[in-house]
């Protein structure tokens, strides 16, 4: 069954970047059908979607606009495998991550608590 | 961005009884090239991640009891738990896909009364 594997730090300090791996078991980040998202969870800001990645002949990617410009979401297809970049990072990015399948978010990550902090 | 309200934000239930949550989007989710709405219900147990239930706000995903179910269209949407187990003790989301940015509902505490 298709799995989501991920890892990355635990703390990051202010105004550094987050990185965050999610490793794809039992499908393929090139897959022609499904999209690979990036979601955190806070008590201040509840379910929030940050961006995808996609691969329909071409990649295409999507963020969400409260991250837009310090987001990025990168396919690597050697290592079956997306990764989240979120850079200039604030106290207010501390949240849960997860990685997901799809629109209705079918397979999920682990989640990875992340925490920023001086 | 489209707004997705929960209601109630909490609901206590007894054992075997119905449960039912109730999220309304601020625009129309109804996808005209499928007939379907593009509303999705998760269940989310404390230390794990949500779980998908319910996608085009009826179709349950494989695996899930038949006691849930989805209902309705366009902007108001039910979950429906017909006979409440002790298991079902989580927080319930409801999501939109129609259009980016993909949002939440903020989330119904269900427990057993």
């Amino acid at each position: 069954q298709v799995q989501l594997q991920q890892s990355g730090p635990r703390l990051v300090k202010p105004s550094q970047t987050l990185v965050l791996t999610c490793v794809i078991s039992g499908d393929s980040v090139s897959s022609n059908i499904a999209t690979w998202n990036w979601i955190r969870q806070s008590p201040s800001r509840g379910l929030e979607w940050l961006g995808r990645t996609y691969y329909r002949s071409k990649w295409f990617d999507d963020y969400a606009l409260s991250v837009r410009g310090r987001i990025t979401i990168n396919p690597d297809t050697a290592k079956n495998q997306f990764s989240l970049h979120l850079n200039s990072v604030t106290p207010d990015d501390t949240a849960v991550y997860y990685c997901s399948r799809n629109s209705a978010f079918d397979i999920w990550g682990q989640g990875t608590m992340v925490t920023v902090s001086s | 961005d489209i707004v997705m309200t929960q209601s109630p934000d909490s609901l206590a239930v007894s054992l075997g009884e119905r449960a039912t949550i109730n999220c309304k989007s601020s625009h129309s989710i109804f996808y005209n090239s499928n007939n379907e709405n593009c509303l999705a219900w998760y269940q989310q147990k404390p230390g794990q991640p949500p779980r998908l239930l319910i996608y085009w706000a009826s179709s349950r995903e494989p695996g899930v009891p038949d006691r849930f179910s989805g209902s309705g269209s366009g902007t108001d949407f039910t979950l429906t738990i017909s006979s409440l187990q002790a298991e079902d003790v989580a927080v319930y989301y409801c999501q939109q896909y129609f259009i980016l940015p993909f949002t939440f509902g903020q989330g119904t505490k269900l427990e057993i009364k």
